[in-house]
């Protein structure tokens, strides 16, 4: 089955450093594989997605993710984080063949000051 | 706004009663799903619509769960005999059939507690 961990559930940063949230992600398939954000009282919101194109993957708000097969990793980064970046962020797989999206348990971005 | 709509927002029921939460979707797009999150966890999976056709069903959805869309457009669901479990937020997302990358968008969800 696929699935995805998201190893940290929250995670610290000052602003204006570097951001780094973990994702590994478990799949017998070329997985198509998304990052969401969510903030309070607020819907989902699709950050980048890696469908098998090229391997690093540049989304919204100066967000990158870097798919790994052979660490079966899909990392988000950003170099600089924003106070408006503290939100909720969750990793998601797709499975293959269907269209239902498995999401992780998500990590809390805390931005400090 | 032209994003996914879904009404009411809130509901607060007695257990055993029945409840039925609407998404609009995005206009044309014929792809639509329903999730439900509960606190502290990533949304899950409960069904998925192309058009009318009810076409992926999580064995999350019991029979208390019933997921329509009639007409292709927009979307009910409806829980019967309500349980304290059922408490969550019910997520609904549309995307277009046609985009390639499929990427889905979501709404902002309709909060159900269960007293």
């Amino acid at each position: 089955a696929q699935s995805v961990t998201q190893l940290d559930s929250h995670v610290s940063v000052s602003e204006g450093t570097p951001v780094l949230l973990r994702c590994n992600y478990s799949s017998s398939y070329s997985p198509s594989l998304f990052w969401y954000v969510q903030h309070p009282n607020k819907g989902l919101q699709l950050l980048l997605k890696y469908t098998s194109a090229a391997t690093l993957v540049k989304g919204i708000n100066g967000f990158e993710a870097e798919f790994k097969k052979s660490e079966t990793s899909f990392h988000l980064t950003k170099p600089s984080a924003h106070m408006s970046d503290a939100a909720e962020y969750f990793c998601v797989v797709r499975v293959t063949g269907f269209q239902k999206l498995v999401f992780g348990t998500g990590t809390r971005l805390l931005v400090s000051p | 706004d032209t994003g996914v709509s879904q009404n009411p927002r809130h509901k607060i029921t007695k257990r055993g009663q029945n409840v039925t939460f609407r998404c609009d979707p995005i206009s044309e797009h014929n792809r639509l799903y329903w999730y439900r999150q509960t606190l502290g966890q990533g949304p899950e999976f409960l069904t998925y619509f192309q058009n009318e056709a009810q076409l992926e069903k999580s064995r999350l959805l019991s029979d208390r769960f019933s997921a329509e869309r009639p007409k292709g457009s927009f979307s009910t669901l409806e829980i019967q005999r309500t349980e304290q479990g059922d408490s969550a937020m019910y997520l609904c997302a549309s995307s277009l059939l046609e985009d390639r990358g499929n990427t889905i968008y979501f709404g902002e969800g309709s909060w159900l507690t269960v007293v």
